[in-house]
């Protein structure tokens, strides 16, 4: 069984420019998450999507926006970057919403910002 | 806003011993989650707790879940090297705001 697959897995941007990231999840699997890691706030909650509706959304500015596609797979867009927006980006995916299962994730797109 | 505090933050631990990493958090909640990062790699999730007095075990990691104390613990029996990893719990707050995790517990266990 295919993993969850994230492209790119890395991406080099400028400030002011803008990103879109992709999550494959898990077939079967209806429930995407996404999170920030950075070394200072580490670990944050982005959104969760579950049948094509965001269900949460972690307290992050209006730049940072998502959707998920009738497939499941999911994106998310980050506008007008910001030195500060360099972070890994993982995307998780499980079967029902609101991580009452288990997530799993992917590999992750690191995305640095200069 | 919810506050999920772990500890110790760091710990190095010789092989064969038993430890204990607790996870303390600030609000009513009844679903907890545990995951494992590998240096220079992406999570893995552990435990799904979703109860008071829920535990779980797998190997050598039993975690547990006391909502009213609103503290979790993963607890290691007779540490190995493998298990050398930087462990986080995760805490859902039951808003909108979806899940807010703890600074990880940077764990090296010691031949």
């Amino acid at each position: 069984k295919a993993g969850v697959t994230q492209t790119p897995r890395y991406l080099i941007k400028t400030r002011g420019q803008q990103v879109t990231l992709s999550c494959s999840p898990i077939s079967g699997h209806r429930s995407v998450s996404w999170y920030q890691q950075t070394p200072g706030q580490g670990l944050q909650f982005l959104f969760e999507y579950f049948s094509e509706t965001q269900r949460n959304k972690g307290n992050f500015p209006g730049r940072f926006s998502g959707r998920q596609f009738s497939n499941s797979r999911s994106e998310m867009n980050v506008s007008t970057l910001e030195l500060g927006d360099s972070a890994l980006y993982l995307c998780a995916s499980s079967r029902g919403q609101g991580w009452q299962e288990t997530q799993y994730f992917g590999p992750g797109t690191r995305l640095l910002v200069l | 806003e919810l506050k999920v505090e772990q500890n110790p933050l760091f710990l190095s631990m010789q092989e064969g011993k038993n430890y204990t990493i607790y996870c303390n958090y600030s609000t009513t909640s009844d679903r907890l989650y545990w995951y494992r990062q590998d240096p220079g790699k992406s999570l893995e999730s552990l435990f799904v707790l979703l109860s008071n007095g829920a535990v779980k075990q797998e190997g050598r990691l039993m975690a547990s879940l006391d909502t009213k104390a609103r503290l979790s613990t993963l607890h290691i029996t007779a540490a190995v090297h493998d298990l050398s990893a930087t462990y986080f719990c995760a805490v859902d707050g039951g808003g909108a705001d979806g899940l807010t995790f703890g600074k990880g517990t940077h764990l090296i266990i010691q031949p």
